[in-house]
């Protein structure tokens, strides 16, 4: 079935530095794929999105691109603040509902 | 309005209380979840409705019962829970036929069952 991959956390990063969280992806169909972040305490919010391949998801600093020929949607920024420190979860989607990988902890320290 | 709300934000009840969550939108989306999030892990989808219809229930315990009154509100009736019940129940709705199927989640509700 469907599945989706991430790197394991935590990340600890230094505040300015560069972040790359991996995320790799099995799917039968060709599903949109999306990066997820959960702040302490709160629900998830949406923070790209991509729906076809080489489609690039952009928001708040953060990018992705939909890369069908490695199944990666790698997550970037080039300059990381302590208010980025959440959980990201990676996610595709496929038969009504959403696939979730298990989430990296980030945590940028100033 | 482009915001799930769920209520209440936090829930303690007794294993032989009943309770329920609620969750509004009024998006117009016409698909509706529950998901349940233990900590430090990514959310378990439950429940699915599509057009008020029960489309997908991912063989959830019958203490759990969901409702869909409407387009704009989703219930989970619970009933005899257990104490790894205690978790995050998120609420999300999507459009139905759009380009990508992106989740819009509400805040969530804290469940603990003593």
């Amino acid at each position: 079935g469907d599945s989706v991959t991430q790197m394991e956390g935590p990340v600890t990063l230094s505040e300015e530095a560069c972040l790359t969280i991996n995320c790799t992806y099995t799917a039968t169909g060709y599903p949109s794929l999306f990066w997820y972040v959960q702040y302490p305490g709160e629900g998830l919010q949406l923070l790209l999105k991509a729906t076809k391949a080489d489609d690039k998801g952009s928001n708040k600093g953060f990018e992705a691109t939909y890369r069908k020929e490695t199944t990666s949607f790698h997550l970037e920024k080039g300059s990381v603040q302590v208010s980025d420190s959440a959980v990201y979860f990676c996610a595709l989607s496929g038969y009504n509902k959403l696939i979730f990988g298990a989430g990296t902890r980030l945590a940028v320290h100033p | 309005d482009t915001e799930v709300t769920q209520t209440p934000k936090h829930l303690v009840m007794g294993m032989t209380n009943k309770k329920s969550l609620k969750c509004e939108q009024h998006m117009g989306h016409r698909a509706m979840y529950w998901y349940k999030q233990k900590a430090k892990k990514p959310p378990e989808l439950m429940f699915v409705y599509s057009y008020e219809k029960l489309s997908i229930n991912e063989s959830v315990p019958s203490r759990f019962s969901p409702e869909c009154p409407n387009s704009s509100l989703l219930n989970l009736h619970l009933h005899a829970l257990q104490p790894e019940d205690s978790a995050l129940y998120l609420c999300a709705s999507s459009p139905i036929g759009g380009d990508s199927d992106e989740q819009f989640f509400g805040p969530g509700t804290r469940l603990t069952v003593l």
